[in-house]
């Protein structure tokens, strides 16, 4: 058990670019999640996964972010024509069946420029 | 609506202190109780959690907190504070009717004085 990774750990663009960022959960673990945080804030929620399903969607998440979760393994998080207010930290986490185990990744530190 | 509210923003505290960190939420029912450490740059650690029963909850690095169901609080506690609890420490709550999706508090910024 590596825990959950996240790549990359920064990322710096320019507005307008594409991003896109990886979560790979703990293996057994089904369900997996996407927070937003922003300086001087708690994490938001983005979106949730139960295997390759995508059961919830914030309304935070605009029609530029996509998530997939091809398999039912890792996640992808893609952010189109990025604007400044998407910088931000991306966090990750992933559960198990029972006992409500979330477990977060180190997340992936948005600066656009 | 649900909410969780973490009524103080910064803490500070002398090394050896004793602390309580302030957690309420707005819910019709008991809900799920977390508290998360953050250190910077880094994600989140699990501290202890709450879901049923003894209401009094020890968790990891010598923390425990208390729900009250009357005060709709569960207040995180240490009786003796170290310089490496300095970091940033969030409540968060599953609203068990609105899936269970983690709803975190703003957090509380723990600074330890030597």
């Amino acid at each position: 058990d590596t825990g959950v990774s996240q790549d990359p750990r920064h990322k710096i663009t320019k507005r307008g670019q594409n991003v896109t960022f990886r979560c790979d959960p703990i293996s057994e673990h089904n369900r997996l999640y996407w927070y937003r945080q922003t300086l001087g804030q708690g994490p938001e929620f983005l979106t949730y996964f139960q295997n390759e399903a995508q059961l919830e969607k914030s309304r935070l998440l605009s029609d530029r972010f996509s998530a997939e979760r091809p398999k039912g393994s890792f996640s992808t998080l893609e952010i189109q024509r990025t604007e400044q207010g998407d910088s931000a930290m991306y966090l990750c986490a992933s559960m198990g069946h029972t006992n409500y185990g979330y477990t977060f990744g180190s997340g992936t530190r948005l600066t656009v420029v | 609506a649900q909410s969780v509210t973490q009524p103080d923003i910064h803490i500070t505290v002398s090394e050896g202190a004793s602390l309580e960190l302030r957690c309420n939420y707005s819910y019709g029912a008991t809900p799920y109780l977390f508290w998360y450490v953050q250190s910077p740059g880094q994600g989140l650690q699990l501290l202890l959690k709450y879901f049923s029963g003894d209401t009094l909850v020890q968790g990891i690095k010598g923390f425990e907190a208390e729900f009250k169901r009357s005060q709709s609080s569960f207040n995180l506690r240490k009786p003796s504070v170290h310089w490496s609890d300095a970091a940033e420490y969030f409540c968060a709550v599953v609203f068990m009717e609105y899936g269970n999706k983690l709803v975190f508090g703003a957090g509380t910024i723990l600074r330890v004085k030597s």
